[in-house]
């Protein structure tokens, strides 16, 4: 079957740095996107991995390790409007996207 | 550009009734997809399309249709609406270069 898991819910201080976890098992692997939802928002492009490794982009990183399975988004310098959904989605074989369920993060003062 | 824009933003249906929402995109992508988003779950795929004149099913298409008659609109069809369609839509067109999905606002539709 085709799974993406990553935590329901993560609390981080204002400032400080937050990573979140995202493993996936599908059919196919055409790579790794990361997106960030607002509460009563769409869905917003954050990042892009299909190789292995580190992509920087501001204050938001990803990275991915596709022999794991594995990726992660890494937020630096967190700000109150950071405070959002980050849903993490896999491409499969029929290039459609599969995706987890959000993490939502709440950042603390 | 306006990008993906979805109408209407709201509704609220009884049982039974039918209703149509439309996805318009001026972005010239060719694949575009409706998805729903529940509580606790991941955006489910009801149905694609990779193109004009062509639609086929996602993970979740039962109840639902769709027609892309035209490159730029995609519209999604409730026949029958059931208390379970209650849900968030959301209409997405994919840029072929990237693979990046570019996402409307959403409908909130509530089923009674």
């Amino acid at each position: 079957g085709q799974n993406i898991d990553q935590p329901t819910e993560m609390t981080a201080t204002e400032g400080a740095i937050v990573q979140i976890n995202c493993t996936y098992q599908t059919s196919g692997f055409n790579g790794l996107f990361w997106y960030q939802q607002h509460a009563g928002e769409a869905p917003t492009f954050l990042s892009y991995n299909v190789l292995d490794g580190l992509e920087e982009k501001g204050r938001f990183s990803s990275f991915l390790s596709r022999s794991k399975g594995y990726s992660y988004l890494l937020l630096k310098e967190l700000q109150m409007k950071d405070s959002a959904s980050y849903l993490c989605a896999n491409m499969d074989n029929n290039y459609q996207l599969i995706w987890g369920a959000g993490t939502k993060l709440i950042i603390k003062p | 550009n306006a990008g993906v824009t979805q109408t209407p933003k709201f509704r609220v249906l009884k049982t039974g009734q039918s209703m149509t929402l439309l996805c318009a995109q001026d972005m010239n992508h060719e694949y575009m997809y409706w998805y729903r988003q529940d509580p606790g779950m991941g955006l489910r795929l009801i149905h694609y399309s990779v193109g004009e004149g062509t639609t086929a099913k996602g993970e979740v298409p039962d109840g639902y249709n769709v027609s892309r008659l035209k490159k730029q609109n995609f519209l999604l069809g409730l026949e029958s609406a059931a208390p379970s369609q209650t849900s968030v839509y959301f209409c997405a067109g994919q840029e072929k270069e990237t693979d990046t999905q570019y996402f409307g606002p959403g409908t909130r539709l509530t089923v009674l």
